[in-house]
């Protein structure tokens, strides 16, 4: 069964302190794998799309890392800005569903 | 602003009610895609429609159903709803639909809040 685990559930950081996010993903057969970042009471805002193990997406002070069993978000001297839910999701080449983690919950203290 | 538009923002109603909600891609994508969000469950796929046409279906209750229509703007009905079924519920679009190489990066409206009393 296709299935997406997102580690930690939360986190706190304090301000410029750097961390990784962990997406583990089980698929058969990997068409992409999307990060997506959510604030309290709206929708996903799309970050990065990652096709093949071995590549690596940046923007500002987010990265993106894919192998082929997880992703990492990576967040270098993070601002209180950066605070929000952090959604993982793959889709299987199989059937084109798209399976969501349950996401990490970011906190960055100023 | 992602350009999918979702309506009514927020929507209050009764057990054993129907109510409709709306979405509008954005100009250009042919697909697209009905969440539904809760506090415990997370992001649930409902369905997907490319063009006019069921793609995709995930774990959607035979109480809801959804359509999209010639101009592609795409209704999501929920009937005889239960107090479990209050949740944020989410459209996005997305350009394709069409099989690999290609993904489906999709993106998301505002989200409409159901909440069943």
């Amino acid at each position: 069964e296709d299935q997406v685990t997102q580690s930690p559930e939360a986190l706190r950081l304090q301000e410029g302190e750097s961390s990784s996010l962990n997406c583990s993903y089980t698929v058969s057969g990997l068409r992409g794998l999307f990060w997506y970042r959510q604030d309290p009471g709206k929708g996903p805002e799309f970050l990065f799309t990652l096709y093949s193990a071995g590549e690596e997406k940046e923007k500002e002070r987010l990265k993106a890392t894919l192998t082929k069993k997880e992703s990492f978000l990576h967040i270098t001297a993070p601002k209180p800005e950066d605070s929000a839910t952090y959604l993982c999701a793959v889709q299987a080449r199989r059937d084109d569903k798209i399976i969501f983690g349950k996401g990490t919950r970011l906190h960055i203290l100023p | 602003d992602s350009g999918v538009t979702q309506t009514p923002k927020h929507l209050i109603t009764a057990t054993g009610q129907r109510v409709t909600l709306r979405c509008s891609p954005r100009s250009g994508d042919l697909s697209v895609y009905w969440y539904q969000q809760s506090l415990d469950q997370g992001l649930q796929f409902l369905i997907q429609y490319y063009n006019g046409e069921e793609r995709a279906k995930g774990n959607i209750l035979e109480r809801f159903s959804a359509q999209q229509f010639p101009d592609l703007h795409s209704e999501l009905n929920l009937s005889s709803l239960e107090l479990g079924d209050s949740a944020l519920y989410f459209c996005a679009s997305s350009v394709a639909g069409t099989r690999y190489p290609s993904t489906d990066t999709q993106y998301f409206g505002p989200g409409t809040r159901l909440t069943v009393l």
